[in-house]
């Protein structure tokens, strides 16, 4: 199994809809970022988390760091087309370099 | 202009042939990293450098070789390539600022060995 674990894997929506998306670590996590990736393209930059209990939001997507620091959410309020594509944690375990979750695959229902 | 290029986007190679994935940034970072992604796997490291004259291996090193020319170009190759090392490949920068380190991604190169 992984170190990062992402759920679900794959997530089919209705447009206008909510959704969550959930990476969880066996580890304490040091810093966690979210990122998405179009098809096609590269990961683009979306959001970082510290400190437990930490919230942050861009637009319509919300990311939170739970108290004990082992798993974090993405919620996404109202989907639209443009929020399709993978989404991707990635940890910080204080090396200096960031361990990936699989990814979870969104596709939005017109 | 994006800020971080690969070149190729895709290329089509036969096993035991000699491969570079070349990357540039104008981003002006010191740390770049090489990662593949499998379905399924998420990416995993290949190597990262922080500097010019800085080269780690990361998770999954064998088989690959990388070269960091400048601050801003971070090459790698696939001495002998084998149909297993077909995935996607991303170069990435970062430059860390306390304790943020985002790392900017490439558009990835899609390598298929046959």
């Amino acid at each position: 199994s992984q170190e990062l674990e992402q759920s679900p894997q794959s997530l089919i929506v209705q447009e206008g809809k909510n959704l969550t998306i959930n990476c969880t670590s066996s580890k304490t996590l040091y810093g966690l970022y979210w990122y998405k990736q179009k098809y096609g393209e590269g990961l683009i930059f979306l959001m970082m988390l510290q400190k437990g209990g930490e919230e942050k939001s861009h637009e319509k997507i919300t990311a939170k760091l739970d108290e004990k620091k082992q798993q974090s959410s993405l919620h996404i309020t109202a989907s639209q087309p443009s929020h399709a594509g993978i989404y991707l944690c990635g940890a910080d375990r204080g090396n200096y370099q960031l361990i990936w979750g699989a990814g979870t695959k969104l596709i939005i229902k017109p | 202009d994006a800020d971080v290029t690969q070149t190729p986007r895709n290329r089509i190679t036969k096993t035991g042939k000699r491969i570079m994935l070349e990357c540039s940034q104008t981003k002006g970072h010191d740390r770049m990293y090489w990662y593949r992604q499998d379905p399924g796997l998420g990416l995993r490291l290949i190597y990262y450098s922080f500097d010019v004259k800085d080269i780690n291996k990361g998770e999954i090193s064998d088989g690959y070789s990388v070269s960091r020319q400048a601050q801003a170009k971070f090459s790698l190759s696939l001495e002998s390539a084998i149909p297993n090392q077909t995935a996607l490949y991303f170069c990435a920068t970062s430059d860390p600022t306390g304790a943020l380190d985002t790392q900017y991604f490439g558009p990835g190169t899609r390598l298929t060995v046959l």
